[in-house]
């Protein structure tokens, strides 16, 4: 079983509409849980991070987290152009090495 | 805050020779310095950790004399890739920790390693 698995993309959204991306993680004791994007030949950029149950938002963007479930989810609201990537979900079990999930492209078609 | 320079962006080099990658953390001490590789389209693998004064920890797998760690500074970490093979080559991106509005990790902006 891998460490991060996320849904298989890749993701096509129109314009406007919401993209749903999912994680899951098998370790318990992970204790925080990030979502990076990358644009194709780029870095990792971070996007949002998540510590505790329930929902974080920051703009167009909703983390929720559900540790009894071992379950993160990225929400992007009002997908634009400028958001087709690849999203990352990153899990830290508290030894500050990052676990990263393959990866989910999304398109988001004008 | 929290910019982590990566040097250099780009890198062709010929089989058998030996290439230097530059980490450094601008505003900040980085006590710890992780090394990823990516592949096309597949996810970031770590590679290993690189700790200010100390020997680096390597993953499983990953040869500790082919990718030289040093981490002499608090800013700054370097990767030389020893001995370069076409199968070297790859995408290799740094990643510093911080402490700032806790959230630990910033990436540099990778460099794009082609050996010929």
């Amino acid at each position: 079983q891998k460490e991060v698995e996320q849904n298989s993309g890749p993701l096509s959204v129109p314009e406007g509409a919401i993209a749903s991306l999912n994680c899951t993680y098998s370790d318990r004791v992970s204790q925080s849980f990030f979502w990076y994007r990358q644009y194709s030949g780029k870095s990792p950029e971070l996007i949002m991070s998540i510590y505790s149950n329930g929902d974080k938002e920051d703009g167009r963007f909703t983390a929720q987290l559900n540790k009894a479930s071992q379950y993160v989810s990225l929400l992007i609201r009002d997908s634009q152009p400028s958001d087709s990537a690849t999203y990352l979900c990153a899990v830290n079990k508290g030894d500050y090495k990052l676990s990263f999930g393959a990866g989910t492209t999304v398109t988001v078609r004008a | 805050g929290a910019v982590v320079s990566q040097h250099p962006s780009r890198v062709i080099c010929k089989s058998g020779t030996s290439v230097k990658i530059e980490c450094r953390s601008l505003d900040f001490q980085a006590t710890t310095m992780f090394w990823y590789r990516q592949f096309p389209k597949k996810s970031l693998m770590l590679m290993a950790t690189s700790n200010e004064g100390s020997k680096a920890t390597y993953e499983q797998g990953v040869e500790k004399d082919k990718f030289l760690i040093n981490h002499a500074s608090l800013t700054l970490s370097t990767l030389t890739v020893t001995s370069a093979h076409p199968e070297d080559s790859s995408f290799y991106i740094c990643s510093a920790t911080h402490l700032s509005g806790g959230n630990g990790y910033t990436f540099g902006s990778g460099t794009r390693l082609t050996v010929v």
